[in-house]
């Protein structure tokens, strides 16, 4: 079982919907959870980081983490084609800097 | 924000020749580099952790003879992939912490595509 699960899409969508994107974790030392976007032959970039459970907001995204359950989202509202993107979570190891990597969702946005 | 400048952003080798990656953070000091490997349709997987002036740590599995990585510097770290062979072509990216700049996270190279022939 990898310690990260990720559904790699894709995932197409209309302009304007709301987008979830979902993962999974089985270590319950991972501490730090982000959301990577990136598009193709790019390098990733930072969109969101969360450190306990509950929401985070910003502009339209959200990223909501719930520890119980060991799922994180990532709430895309008003998706709009340059959304179109593969959004990769990924998580901290307690005490290191390593991080690990989901495989990520391919996203396409539609006009 | 941090940025990390990361050359060539793509190569043609011939199998069997090296080449050299380098990433190099443009307005702030990374102590830490990390080097990772991307196939396609697959997640970023860490090859090795390289510290300035010291030896860089491998991930199990990733050969440190044929993946050389140098860290002389807080603003540069290379990558060297020698005697390359076709299964050597990946899509490969650094990337800094920022904790401190931005927040908590990492700051990504825009990636090497590395094609062996």
């Amino acid at each position: 079982q990898k310690e990260v699960e990720q559904d790699p899409g894709p995932l197409s969508v209309p302009e304007g919907a709301i987008v979830s994107l979902n993962c999974t974790y089985s270590n319950s030392a991972f501490q730090y959870f982000m959301w990577y976007r990136q598009y193709s032959r790019k390098g990733p970039e930072l969109l969101m980081y969360t450190y306990s459970s509950g929401n985070k907001e910003d502009g339209r995204f959200t990223a909501q983490v719930d520890k119980s359950s060991k799922y994180i989202s990532l709430f895309i509202r008003d998706s709009q084609p340059s959304d179109s993107a593969t959004y990769l979570c990924a998580m901290s190891v307690r005490n290191t800097d390593k991080l690990i990597f989901g495989t990520g969702t391919r996203l396409q946005v539609f006009p | 924000g941090a940025v990390v400048s990361q050359h060539p952003s793509w190569v043609i080798c011939k199998s069997g020749t090296s080449v050299k990656i380098e990433c190099r953070s443009l307005d702030f000091q990374a102590t830490t580099m990390f080097w990772y490997r991307q196939f396609p349709k697959q997640s970023l997987m860490l090859m090795a952790t390289s510290n300035e002036g010291s030896k860089a740590t491998y991930e199990q599995g990733v050969e440190k003879d044929k993946f050389l990585i140098n860290h002389a510097s807080l603003t540069l770290s290379t990558l060297t992939v020698t005697s390359a062979h076709p299964e050597d072509s990946s899509f490969y990216i650094c990337s800094a912490r920022t904790s401190g700049l931005q927040g908590y996270g990492y700051t990504f190279g825009s990636g090497t595509r590395l094609t062996v022939v």
